[in-house]
């Protein structure tokens, strides 16, 4: 367990919908990472928070969003969803903050999302 | 941005042997590579990292190597033991985004 929490464990929606996945990091981690992974595509960065600001994006779509919350929990918010977006959905944390070093991601469990 | 390449796709190895993954990265100024375990439908594990200051990391069985000159790093298991069968993925970063790349991943088999 590495103390990353993800809800929920399986979504099964329709195209054209909308969805939220939440992410709760480790104690006392400030930065939060979401990930897709897909067969096709593998596992792609697709954007980083830090105490509550946006600090990278990777490859994440436009119908994608994301905010992190004074709690430091995240959600990442995926609209007009097409089959392509059926993935599995990680999100990491990690202590890294505004310095130099890079901090170890340890990943939730992830949430499956299924478009059909 | 950051590529990163990762061969072979899959090894299979006999119980008690080593087995040994490798990975080519394309910016120079990454400098930081973890190594993650991932078993079905579970998440990745972190394992073993190493920054670009050190040339080699040993923890247990695992190790893992860098050569930053020729920007290829690589994961080393010895005595291999059924439970090391899984997914295993290289990444790299440092080079001015904070996200990992990944490699496209090596499937590990184990044979008895």
């Amino acid at each position: 367990d590495s103390g990353v929490t993800q809800t929920p464990k399986h979504l099964i929606t329709a195209t054209g919908q909308r969805v939220t996945l939440r992410c709760s990091p480790r104690s006392g981690d400030l930065s939060v990472y979401w990930y897709q992974q897909s067969l096709d595509q593998g596992l792609q960065f697709l954007i980083q928070y830090y105490n509550g600001e946006e600090r990278a994006k990777g490859n994440i779509l436009e119908r994608f969003s994301a905010q992190q919350f004074p709690d430091l929990h995240s959600e990442l918010n995926l609209s007009s969803l097409e089959l392509g977006d059926s993935a599995l959905y990680f999100c990491a944390s990690s202590v890294r903050g505004l310095g130099v070093t890079i901090h170890e991601q340890y990943f939730g469990p992830g949430t499956r999302l299924t478009v059909t | 941005g950051e590529n990163v390449e990762q061969h072979p796709s899959t090894l299979s190895v006999q119980e008690g042997d080593s087995a040994v993954i490798k990975c080519t990265y394309s910016d120079s100024a990454s400098n930081y590579f973890p190594w993650y375990k991932q078993e079905l439908g579970k998440r990745p594990q972190l394992i073993i990292d190493i920054r670009s200051n050190v040339g080699e990391k040993k923890d247990q069985r695992i190790a893992v190597t860098l050569n930053k000159t020729a920007k290829h790093f690589s994961l080393h298991i010895t005595e291999t033991q059924p439970e090391d069968s899984a997914v295993y993925f290289c990444a790299a970063t440092g080079g001015g985004a904070d996200g990992l790349t990944f490699g496209k991943g090596t499937h590990l088999i184990i044979q008895p």
